[in-house]
């Protein structure tokens, strides 16, 4: 399978514990995307990738939130010190990155749970 | 501001034939895209529409009218696995994916 993956599927976690999460992108995608989704709602963009620069954080993003992607391939999402308002579903998105349309395709998600 | 207005929540009947409507605000305009996600999965892309028109994909087709801030995506012979949310999500000016919250649509037998 060489679509994206997401590990871990599931996190339970307390209150006031750092977690992180990885995301593989599709082989040779440029771009790569965090979103946060809660239920009933749609994602929540977080921030962005081309290559290994991130170019977009969005503004609703605390200080609490990093991600990396060193190397241009894969890259990880840390939240310290969590809350219980972190819980919700956090999905990656990969694109090839060939112009500036292109379509985001998506991991299976990290369904976080803080305690 | 930006803004997405979808129906919440639809149901429609097995073999049937529904219409998921979608209005948008946005910065700038870049296309729109629709996406289905079922219940705990990732969204998966179904289509992209930047002209006006029609755009047909099997059985499902997506409209757009620019002019007007609408799409619409259209689903024939309706199969149980249909049911699912499903996203409008226009391209604004730093092609960024602006996301609404999405329709859910029930299909019964």
């Amino acid at each position: 399978d060489t679509g994206v993956s997401q590990d871990p599927r599931h996190k339970i976690t307390k209150r006031g514990q750092n977690v992180t999460f990885r995301c593989d992108p599709i082989s040779e995608h440029n771009r790569l995307y965090w979103y946060r989704q809660t239920l009933g709602q749609g994602p929540e963009f977080l921030t962005y990738f081309q290559n290994e620069a991130q170019l977009e954080k969005s503004r609703l993003l605390s200080d609490r939130f990093s991600a990396e992607r060193p190397k241009g391939s894969f890259s990880t999402l840390e939240i310290q010190r969590t809350e219980q308002g972190d819980s919700a579903m956090y999905l990656c998105a990969s694109s090839p990155g060939t112009g500036d349309v292109d379509t985001q395709y998506f991991g299976p998600g990290t369904r976080l749970t803080v305690l | 501001g930006q803004n997405i207005d979808q129906p919440t929540e639809m149901t429609a009947t097995e073999g049937a034939i529904v219409q998921i409507n979608c209005t948008y605000q946005t910065s700038g305009f870049n296309g729109l895209f629709w996406y289905q996600q079922h219940a705990g999965e990732a969204p998966t892309f179904l289509s992209y529409n930047v002209l006006d028109g029609l755009e047909e994909k099997g059985r499902f087709s997506s409209f757009l009218s620019r002019s007007k801030g609408y799409s619409y995506l259209l689903l024939k012979e309706l199969q149980m696995k249909d049911s699912a949310s499903y996203l409008c999500a226009p391209l604004d000016s730093n092609y960024q994916l602006i996301w609404g919250a999405g329709t859910k649509l029930i299909i019964k037998p």
